[in-house]
């Protein structure tokens, strides 16, 4: 299996600013790299797929980048609403692996 | 309107057996995966494994192989999650989600989860 690694595990934040979590894979994924959301009793919400791509209907704030196994998801001015878990997902091979998610909370 | 509704939630005792369901509308139920997510109280998301319904192409993580069985009835739109046999560990949140079938894989619509709890 391809192991997904994500850092930090998690971190505190202000309103306003700009915030940035890395995924590195075990292996080359090429850009089958995917970006969710999750918040608290809520099911995952995709911001990102195919490293950077923006999903319909997500904010511009929000952008990934990186290719191979090194990727990084940019929130670029956080906003209240974006106080959530985020994880990483590959495609490239079975089985799409998850990273181990990364909290975002407010400092 | 894309729409992925999952089956209640379910109280069980080890040993026994279970079938969810995962009913998709608004979309070409046949052209896109169905994967589905476990997600333990506290924890994080694990692939499970993913059916194609079209023609019933059906691949499991390591993890969860021989475990559960998943399937998908396209003349209803709906897929599946089953267990001959539960466990305590099987307390979980379990979601599916839709992925298209070529190009990028990602999952773009997310069913709402179902909630089993397992009593030894």
């Amino acid at each position: 299996d391809i192991q997904l690694t994500q850092s930090p595990s998690s971190l505190s934040a202000s309103a306003g600013d700009r915030i940035t979590i890395t995924c590195r894979a075990s292996q080359t994924i090429n850009n089958y790299l995917n970006w969710y959301q999750q918040k608290p009793e809520r099911a995952p919400k995709l911001l990102i797929y195919a490293a950077s791509s923006l999903q319909s209907g997500v904010p511009s704030r929000f952008s990934g980048s990186g290719s191979g196994t090194d990727f990084i998801l940019t929130i670029s001015t956080l906003q209240p609403e974006d106080f959530a878990t985020y994880y990483c997902q590959q495609s490239y091979s079975d089985p799409w692996t998850f990273g181990q998610g990364t909290k975002v909370e407010i400092k | 309107e894309v729409q992925l509704v999952q089956s209640g939630a379910e109280v069980k005792k080890a040993g026994e057996s279970l079938k969810m369901s995962c009913k998709g509308s608004g979309y070409s139920f046949s052209s896109y995966w169905i994967g589905w997510v476990r997600q333990m109280p506290g924890k994080g998301l694990e692939w499970m494994g993913i059916i194609y319904p079209g023609d019933s192409d059906t691949r499991y993580s390591p993890s969860f192989q021989g475990q559960v069985a998943i399937s998908a009835d396209k003349s209803i739109t709906t897929a599946y999650l089953q267990w001959s046999s539960l466990k305590a560990s099987d307390t979980a949140m379990y979601y599916c989600a839709r992925s298209p079938a070529t190009g990028s894989y990602h999952f773009d619509y997310w069913g709402q989860g179902t909630l089993v709890t397992v009593s030894s």
